[in-house]
């Protein structure tokens, strides 16, 4: 009965590739969203989904890209990994804006 | 912009001592102050949220107040299981991001 879920867990990957990470939640929420944390343990939005509507968008790298197919997903994808991606990152979600927002176990990425 | 500052960083119980966490906040219209607890290794696990100043709330040996200007995570009795990383975190009005603080990690000691 898992609400959040990612993968994978843990991801080792050279520089210069490209990745995904996974995100599902069956909680039924509207809301998704993407933290990173990195490695002083400080965790901060990347981006937000409401709907499928990219609504927060912070300021990331463009080799960052979200993907939203539906409300219970959201893929995040990383182009061209450089060795400061390397960070824990976090799926979360939530009913709309101003309520608990859920998260998932974490994606340990790691670029070599 | 919205700050959120915790302290302290690190935090050394005996079991059975209580003690206090601080979470002080800038925010321009809080919408709602949330606490959560991170155990090594795993996601944000959602304890608390707190709306107005004024507001408390009890959960076990934990127990959230809020004011204006900050918030307070009340741990009465701890036990070693109450060990983990505890992290503050603002929404604004105006958005739908969670700010946190840098969290005070918690070890209680038998």
């Amino acid at each position: 009965d898992t609400a959040v879920s990612q993968t994978p867990k843990y991801l080792v990957t050279q520089m210069g590739n490209d990745k995904s990470i996974k995100c599902e939640q069956n909680l039924g929420h509207d809301t998704m969203y993407w933290y990173k944390q990195d490695s002083k343990k400080f965790l901060k939005i990347m981006f937000s989904y409401n709907n499928k509507e990219l609504i927060i968008n912070e300021t990331v790298p463009n080799r960052f890209s979200p993907k939203s197919p539906d409300k219970a997903h959201l893929n995040l994808h990383i182009n061209s990994l450089e060795l400061g991606d390397s960070a824990v990152y976090f799926c979360a979600s939530s009913q709309s804006s101003g309520n608990t927002q859920y998260f998932g176990p974490g994606t340990r990425l790691t670029v070599l | 912009e919205d700050q959120v500052t915790q302290s302290p960083e690190a935090l050394r119980l005996q079991e059975g001592e209580s003690s206090s966490l601080n979470c002080s906040y800038t925010v321009s219209g809080l919408r709602g102050l949330f606490w959560y607890r991170q155990d090594p290794g795993k996601g944000p696990e959602f304890l608390f949220t707190l709306y107005s100043a004024g507001e408390e709330k009890e959960k076990e040996r934990l127990k959230a107040t809020l004011t204006k200007k900050e918030s307070f995570l009340h741990i009465t009795a701890p036990k070693p299981e109450d060990s983990a990383t505890y992290l503050c975190a603002v929404q604004a009005n105006s958005g739908y991001a969670l700010n946190f603080g840098k969290g005070t990690s918690l070890l209680v000691t038998p």
